[in-house]
């Protein structure tokens, strides 16, 4: 079936470092995959996506590649700012499932400390 | 503002006694959706609808009911609420390129 596994948390790091979730799938064919991001007490909000192998999704300065070879899609940030602690969720949508919905990983909490 | 909202944030009732969680949506989405947040579980799809009274099951459908008269509203029923339902709430709506807006989440706690 379709599955979303990712790193456990939390993770911490300090301002400035490098950042890396990782995040690998099970799933038939090439589905579509997204990072969500959860703020302290909010929903969760679309942080990037990437709907065919090789691409590349990114916003603020956020990126992650979609490797189907290695069927992962991991998190990255080049310097993380103490605004960017928050849950963050991988996902996907099943190739071919009508209904749009999402399976998600159990989420990774960065916490970014000054 | 492009937004879903959901009522109420916090919600602490007992077991048995029939509650409902509102959601609406402002941005004429047809596709709705309620999911509920667990530690270690990340998010699990409860009940889904198409368009105005088009609903199916998701993920973990037990003990919940959903309708959908409105294209805006997509409400959450739980007639009988036990405590494994004690859970964070989600109602999301999806627009273009199946990017899901999501609520502000319901935190219920079941006695």
């Amino acid at each position: 079936g379709n599955s979303v596994t990712q790193m456990e948390g939390p993770v911490t790091l300090s301002e400035e470092a490098f950042l890396t979730i990782n995040c690998t799938y099970t799933a038939t064919g090439y589905p579509s995959l997204f990072w969500y991001v959860q703020y302290p007490g909010e929903g969760l909000q679309l942080l990037l996506k990437a709907t065919k192998a090789d691409d590349k999704g990114s916003n603020k300065g956020f990126e992650a590649t979609y490797r189907k070879e290695t069927t992962s899609f991991h998190l990255e940030k080049g310097s993380v700012q103490v605004s960017d602690s928050a849950v963050y969720f991988c996902a996907l949508t099943p190739l071919g499932d009508s209904s749009y919905k999402l399976i998600f990983g159990s989420g990774t909490r960065l916490l970014v400390r000054p | 503002e492009a937004q879903v909202t959901q009522n109420p944030r916090y919600l602490i009732t007992v077991t048995g006694k029939k509650l409902t969680v509102t959601c609406s949506q402002n941005m004429n989405h047809e596709y709705m959706s309620w999911y509920r947040q667990d530690p270690g579980l990340g998010l699990r799809q409860i009940y889904y609808s198409m368009n105005v009274e088009v609903t199916d099951k998701g993920d973990v459908p037990e003990g919940y009911k959903v309708s959908r008269k409105e294209k805006r509203n997509f409400p959450l029923i739980l007639e009988s609420p036990s405590p494994n339902q004690t859970s964070l709430y989600f109602c999301a709506s999806t627009g273009q390129d199946e990017k899901l807006f999501f609520g502000s989440g319901t935190q219920l706690s079941v006695l």
